[in-house]
């Protein structure tokens, strides 16, 4: 069974320029998270999806982040412009009936110069 | 406020036994999960305590006490290969609410 994917793996922009990541959970997941995880933090929810619907985006900055899951299945998170300190690792990760074995992808490591 | 608090960093010998601590202040937590992240690599789940007391797979095990707010994740006959964060994560409604992380560096 594939698990959680995710592409780029890398990606280096300059500020103000949009960057988009995206994330095909695994099958059957219908709970698909987005976090962010700065160098020797833990991982910090941006949105989480219950299917197409994006049931919790309290932590997601919203003047310049969005995000969809337009058939509940894979996801797309923009951000737009970016700026220096949105430099960190991406993390997708889905679940299924519980939210606390959650399975993560490799994440994108983003470098915004 | 919700947070979970662990010690930055701690070292051990491999075959040794280390426990990692996490303290919480949160309400609404109805379990403690682990997770271990490799550097560069994506956490992966280790454990889980719904319920007080220990819960063993393997090598590891987790304790949980809500009464004290507290838990622990304990790695026995340590082995260079568990060199790595590892982070404790407080479930809230649907949602995970992740430690600081612990550097576990394990020497020969």
């Amino acid at each position: 069974e594939a698990g959680v994917v995710q592409s780029p793996r890398y990606k280096i922009i300059e500020k103000k320029q949009p960057v988009a990541f995206w994330c095909n959970p695994i099958s059957g997941h219908n709970t698909l998270y987005w976090y962010r995880q700065n160098l020797g933090q833990g991982p910090e929810l941006l949105i989480r999806y219950e299917n197409e619907e994006a049931v919790d985006d309290s932590q997601l900055p919203k003047d310049r982040f969005s995000a969809e899951r337009l058939k509940g299945v894979d996801s797309t998170l923009k951000i737009q412009p970016a700026e220096l300190g949105d430099s960190a690792v991406y993390l997708c990760a889905s679940s299924g009936l519980t939210a606390y074995e959650q399975y993560f992808g490799p994440g994108t490591r983003l470098t915004v110069t | 406020g919700q947070s979970l608090e662990q010690p930055s960093e701690v070292t051990a010998v491999e075959g040794a036994i280390v426990q990692i601590n996490c303290t919480y202040q949160t309400s609404g937590f109805y379990g403690l999960s682990w997770y271990q992240q490799h550097d560069g690599g994506a956490p992966t789940f280790l454990s889980y305590n719904a319920l007080d007391g220990l819960e063993e797979t393997g090598r590891f095990s987790s304790f949980l006490s809500r009464s004290d707010s507290y838990g622990y994740l304990l790695l026995q006959e340590l082995q260079m290969k568990d060199s790595a964060s590892y982070f404790c994560a407080g479930g809230a409604t649907n949602k995970l609410i992740f430690g600081t992380g612990t550097l576990l560096a394990v020497q020969p």
